[in-house]
C-alpha cells in the first residue's frame, strides 16, 4: 500500500469556524508533512513531523495547528482562518525526514474560506 | 534568483511528439525529484534521482550533477500526459527538505 489518503476532499468554512483536515498513511513512514499550494504555484512547506514530533514549523500562523496522534495519522486543525488561506492543502509522507527518501503525496484537500 | 529553475514554463505539443522539460538548480543536493500534478489534483512522484538516468514507460529522467541540470523526457506524448510537471530538489541548505521549481504546464493536443 503506497497510498496517502486525505479527508475531506473539499471544505468550505467561514472565518469563525473550527475544522480539521486529516491525513493517513500505512506505509510505516516516520516523517509526515503539510504543504499549502496556491493556484499555479508550487507547494509551500508548512510543517514536518518526524517520529511523531514536530520538527519543522515554517513560521506558520497559529490559526493552523498540526497534530500527530500516532505514526500513521496527521491532522491540521483550522481556526479563525482568513480568505487568503483558501488553497489546496497537501499531505505527504516519507520513510524518514533526514535522508533522500521519496515523498508520497495525498490527493489534497481544497479549502475555501468565506 | 530561485534555487530551482524550470523551463519552459508552458509547453504545448501535438500528440506523438517528443517532449523535454529542463530543470537547473544552484544548490548542493542529495536528490532530485520529478513530480506530476493534474489539474485540481494531488501530486504523483515520477522519479527520484541522484545520478545518471531512470526510465519508466514513456518517461525518462536524466541528471548531470556536475552541471546541476536535469531533464524529463516524454516519448510518444499523449493528451493524458497533460499536467504540471514539477522539479524539486532535496538540498543540504534546506535541511534536506524539498525545494520546488515553478513547474512546467504541459498541454498535449490530439
Amino acid at each position: 500500500d503506497t497510498e496517502v489518503t486525505q479527508t475531506p476532499k473539499h471544505l468550505v468554512m467561514g472565518m469563525t469556524n473550527k475544522k480539521s483536515l486529516k491525513c493517513e498513511q500505512h506505509m510505516g513512514h516516520r516523517a509526515m508533512y503539510w504543504y499549502k499550494q496556491k493556484a499555479k504555484k508550487p507547494p509551500e512547506l508548512m510543517f514536518v513531523y518526524s517520529y511523531e514530533k514536530l520538527s519543522i514549523n515554517e513560521s506558520v500562523p497559529s490559526r493552523f495547528s498540526p497534530e500527530c496522534p500516532n505514526s500513521s495519522l496527521l491532522n491540521l486543525h483550522l481556526h479563525a482562518l482568513q480568505p487568503e488561506d483558501s488553497a489546496l492543502y497537501l499531505c505527504a509522507s516519507s520513510q524518514d525526514a533526514g535522508g533522500a527518501y521519496e515523498q508520497y503525496f495525498g490527493p489534497g484537500t481544497r479549502l475555501t474560506v468565506t | 534568483k530561485n534555487e530551482v529553475e524550470q523551463s519552459p514554463q508552458n509547453l504545448t505539443a501535438q500528440e506523438g511528439e517528443f517532449i523535454t522539460i529542463n530543470c537547473s538548480y544552484s544548490v548542493g543536493i542529495s536528490a532530485l525529484h520529478w513530480l506530476q500534478q493534474h489539474p485540481g489534483g494531488g501530486i504523483v512522484s515520477l522519479f527520484m534521482l541522484s545520478s545518471g538516468k531512470k526510465k519508466h514507460g514513456r518517461l525518462i529522467a536524466t541528471i548531470n550533477i556536475q552541471e546541476k541540470h536535469s531533464s524529463l523526457h516524454i516519448t510518444a506524448s499523449h493528451p493524458r500526459d497533460s499536467a504540471v510537471y514539477i522539479c524539486a530538489v532535496r538540498s543540504y541548505n534546506a535541511g534536506n527538505m524539498l525545494t520546488f521549481g515553478g513547474g512546467t504546464r504541459l498541454m498535449v493536443k490530439p
